[in-house]
């Protein structure tokens, strides 16, 4: 159980472009998901939290219209990524909590991004 | 303002000893603590938690220990086998990020066959 799955898992894109990432938990119901990005050898960075039906809450220093969130139903949350830079390559991770359970975060798999 | 600090960057560990991954925290309102594996390119694997209330936490080969009043938390592995190799990252949640999980830089474990 809590299986989360991530879409695509490679993405490699131009630069001006718009890049989306979907994040679904396969066998649960999630009411809040979570964006992180992680840099080469560096820790998870919360991007911003999503909750369905409502806006997303983005984390100091990530901004919002450049990183836009839609949390369309329990089981799936979408990132996007506007007018991608290469400075936006980076490894991209969802992970979602399990409605009753709210502590334990279960990740996807990742989506690596390189915009050229 | 690094919270959740796990201060080895590596450790090399022989396979069937015991591997000890510490963590330390600095926000003293942090009351749940989880650990993750990860593996290169991969999302994080959930392996333990425990809450504030405990000081000990075991499942299988892996128990976490608490110690509050020194702000760490150790995560030990036993028998450690080569497929344990990767890296982990201790996190964290409570207080004012409640629901939110800062994680440590991570730990890389390499166990030698």
């Amino acid at each position: 159980g809590a299986v989360v799955s991530q879409h695509p898992s490679w993405v490699i894109c131009k630069s001006g472009t718009s890049v989306k990432i979907e994040c679904r938990s396969l066998d649960f119901q999630a009411t809040t998901m979570f964006w992180y990005r992680q840099f080469p050898k560096q820790s998870l960075m919360l991007m911003a939290t999503s909750n369905e039906g409502s806006k997303a809450t983005y984390e100091q220093g990530v901004e919002k219209d450049k990183f836009l969130i839609n949390h369309a139903s329990l089981t799936l949350s979408t990132l996007t990524v506007t007018s991608a830079h290469p400075e936006d390559s980076s490894f991209y991770i969802c992970s979602a909590r399990e409605l009753g359970n709210q502590e334990t975060q279960y990740f996807g798999p990742g989506t690596r991004l390189l915009v050229l | 303002d690094q919270q959740v600090k796990q201060n080895s960057p590596s450790l090399s560990v022989q396979e069937g000893r015991i591997s000890i991954l510490n963590c330390d925290y600095t926000n003293s309102m942090f009351d749940y603590f989880l650990w993750y594996k990860k593996y290169p390119a991969e999302g994080p694997t959930f392996l333990i938690s425990i809450s504030s209330i405990k000081d000990k936490n075991e499942d299988g080969r892996f128990t976490v220990f608490l110690n509050k009043s020194a702000k760490h938390l150790s995560l030990h592995i036993v028998p450690s086998q080569p497929g344990d190799s990767a890296v982990y990252f201790c996190a964290a949640s409570g207080g004012t990020s409640y629901g939110k999980l800062t994680f440590g830089q991570g730990t890389i474990l390499t166990v030698h066959p």
